[in-house]
């Protein structure tokens, strides 16, 4: 399966400033999927990002709020913007390579201040 | 669109006892179906995933879960419980593919007893 690099792996970040997540994967994928979980709870699916083109937000998610970027196909960001406590969770990127199920990066610990 | 049921957030058995984890979901295609596996400040790991064939699949540290379409479950089974088992159980279901989303259930947190 595929190995993700994430970081930081933990951040502690005063409320309306921005912080922009890096997952680094080892092998070229065509997505690349961004998940929250807040504390005590499951995974939620922010966004789809496809290489070349815009990432694709579910439902409650926006660009404002989480830009995406995907310069190539090993490589993605996620800035959470204009922080507020709310915004306290552990971020998690993933990937799914050759059929042999999604792989996570170990997530970024992300508490608001 | 696709979505999972985890019945019981919180599950409790004694050490050596049976592990049931039960898991529905929903999906308008046939789905692939995944249990992952988080313990206490770490990352999601994979415990075994069923995409097409065989209906009951095997995973690591002695975890099965059957693939049953009539019932549209996905239920994880360990025949006996050690103490290392305590931790959270998520499962999932996605369209298969690697550009199709992973939809994950609420997670049934696994207590195992002395």
């Amino acid at each position: 399966s595929a190995v993700i690099s994430q970081k930081p792996s933990r951040d502690i970040c005063q409320r309306g400033t921005s912080l922009t997540i890096q997952c680094q994967v080892d092998s070229q994928v065509t997505m690349m999927f961004w998940y929250r979980q807040q504390p005590g709870q499951s995974l939620t699916l922010i966004a789809t990002a496809n290489q070349g083109s815009e990432a694709t937000y579910e439902s409650g998610f926006v660009i404002d709020k989480f830009p995406i970027s995907r310069p190539n196909l090993t490589f993605s960001t996620l800035t959470v913007s204009n922080m507020s406590p709310e915004d306290s969770s552990i971020y998690l990127c993933s990937v799914e390579v050759n059929g042999r199920g999604y792989t996570f990066g170990s997530g970024t610990r992300l508490t608001v201040v | 669109a696709q979505s999972v049921t985890q019945l019981g957030s919180h599950v409790s058995v004694s050490e050596g006892a049976l592990v049931l984890l039960r898991c529905n979901y929903s999906s308008s295609v046939p789905p692939y179906l995944f249990w992952y596996v988080q313990y206490p400040n770490q990352g999601l790991q994979l415990l075994l995933k069923y995409t097409t064939g065989a209906t009951l699949v095997k995973g690591i540290n002695g975890f099965e879960a059957e693939f049953k379409k009539s019932e549209t479950s996905f239920h994880l089974t360990k025949p006996s419980a050690h103490m290392s088992d305590a931790a959270e159980y998520f499962c999932a279901v996605s369209e298969g593919g690697a550009t199709n989303k992973l939809i994950f259930g609420t997670g049934t947190l696994l207590a195992v007893q002395p």
